[in-house]
């Protein structure tokens, strides 16, 4: 069974800490990864990766794809109260994306 | 704001009503899909409407009816729904449908409706 699986569930930091979110996959057919960010409404698209070891960056927001591990990391530099939202990794397959518990992560001032 | 539009915003029925959720982009995208998402769960895939035609269906409940007049329009009709049919449905487009390309375009969501059934 397609399965994508986010750690931590849940993450505090302050203010001006670097955190790192991660993501696995198991899909079958795998052709790409996805990154959002979801606050109170929709979910925002940050990120798709495709290719393993490219990096693709955003401001402060970052992520890489290792495909031979079958893993995601997502890395959010000097965060801020914005950057509290929960954040959504997703993988296509067999047409379908499908999406992992997601992290929530709390910024405090 | 998004450029995928969904309205209304929020929307509260009983059992018995018809209504109807409403769902527009104009990004030229070929690909729209419904989400059903529930408090602090991921988005669960519902309907794909890849060039206008029905591509996948998530074995969701009859009660929910999709509809896609044109490829800027997608719509969910609701009859008869149950209260643990009370969510936050989201609306999503794709630059591409159906093959090659499709997985290599990411999803746009709308800011979906909050659905209560009462």
């Amino acid at each position: 069974e397609d399965k994508v699986v986010q750690s931590p569930l849940s993450l505090v930091v302050h203010e001006g800490d670097t955190v790192t979110l991660n993501c696995s996959y198991e899909v079958t057919n795998f052709r790409s990864l996805l990154w959002y960010k979801q606050e109170k409404k929709a979910p925002t698209f940050l990120f798709m990766l495709t290719s393993s070891g490219i990096e693709k960056k955003s401001g402060r927001l970052s992520s890489i794809l290792d495909k031979k591990e079958l893993f995601s990391i997502l890395n959010i530099t000097a965060t801020q109260t914005g950057d509290s939202a929960i954040y959504l990794c997703a993988s296509g397959s067999q047409g379908n994306l499908i999406f992992g518990k997601g992290t929530k992560l709390s910024v405090k001032p | 704001d998004t450029e995928v539009t969904q309205t209304p915003k929020h929307l509260v029925m009983g059992m018995t009503n018809k209504k109807s959720l409403k769902c527009e982009q104009h990004m030229g995208h070929r690909a729209m899909y419904w989400y059903k998402q529930k408090a602090k769960k991921p988005p669960e895939l519902m309907f794909v409407y890849s060039y206008e035609k029905l591509s996948i269906n998530e074995s969701v409940p009859s009660r929910f009816s999709p509809e896609c007049p044109n490829s800027s329009l997608l719509n969910l009709h609701l009859h008869a729904l149950q209260p643990e049919d009370s969510a936050l449905y989201l609306c999503a487009s794709s630059q591409f449908g159906q093959g090659a390309l499709y997985y290599n375009s990411p999803l746009h969501f709308g800011n979906g409706t909050r659905l209560t059934v009462t």
